[in-house]
């Protein structure tokens, strides 16, 4: 069973539009949440981390967090052509700190 | 600028051969590496634990003697590839965790494709 899980996509949004990501988790007890952002062939680059129920934003990106839903997601605003990529969810594993477990990803294609 | 180091970025090998992958934490002390591989379209997945001074702690499923992890400063830890072969081909990426109160930091070396022949 799947612990972390995100829609594979891909998610395809026209250039200026909103791109929504959701990702949900099955440990309750989970606190911290992370978003990636990878290129093809590149390693994960941080956009977002959350740990407090409700909306976080910075800039062009939202992260929601609904720990009673057990559901986190983010919203690219104005999406530009060069968020064209893969978006990770990432739960922080309990008791451990910097261990991550990933969802498999959503391919996110933005089109002009 | 990267602050943590992982080198190679790119190697090919010969089926049998051993290869060794390398991260450093360049300004920070890491007192737990991580590593992961990650196939073609495929999630990021953590294959073991590395902690500074002892022995690493391997995901179900990945095999120690395959994997060597060697963690014997702060600042490096190496992955050796033994007797790789065609399915081992991936991208090795690993992760560095600083700890403490003016240290919790984590943060992803580039990445290590490796393609065996």
């Amino acid at each position: 069973q799947k612990e972390v899980e995100q829609n594979s996509g891909p998610l395809s949004v026209p250039e200026g539009a909103i791109a929504s990501l959701n990702c949900t988790y099955s440990d309750r007890g989970s606190q911290s949440f992370f978003w990636y952002r990878q290129y093809s062939g590149k390693s994960p680059e941080l956009i977002m981390f959350i740990y407090s129920n409700g909306d976080k934003e910075d800039g062009r990106f939202t992260a929601q967090l609904n720990k009673a839903s057990q559901y986190v997601s983010l919203l690219i605003r104005d999406s530009q052509p060069s968020d064209s990529a893969t978006y990770l969810c990432a739960v922080l594993v309990l008791d451990s700190w910097g261990k991550l477990q990933f969802g498999a990803g959503t391919q996110v294609v933005v089109t002009p | 600028g990267a602050v943590v180091s992982q080198h190679p970025s790119w190697v090919i090998c010969k089926s049998g051969t051993s290869v060794k992958i390398e991260c450093r934490s360049l300004d920070f002390q890491a007192t737990t590496m991580f590593w992961y591989r990650q196939f073609p379209k495929q999630s990021l997945m953590l294959m073991a634990t590395s902690n500074e001074g002892s022995k690493a702690t391997y995901e179900q499923g990945v095999e120690k003697d395959k994997f060597l992890i060697n963690h014997a400063s702060l600042t490096l830890s190496t992955l050796t590839v033994t007797s790789a072969h065609p399915e081992d081909s991936s991208f090795y990426i690993c992760s560095a965790a600083g700890t403490g109160a003016t240290n919790e930091k984590l943060f992803f070396g580039s990445g290590t494709q490796l393609s065996v022949l």
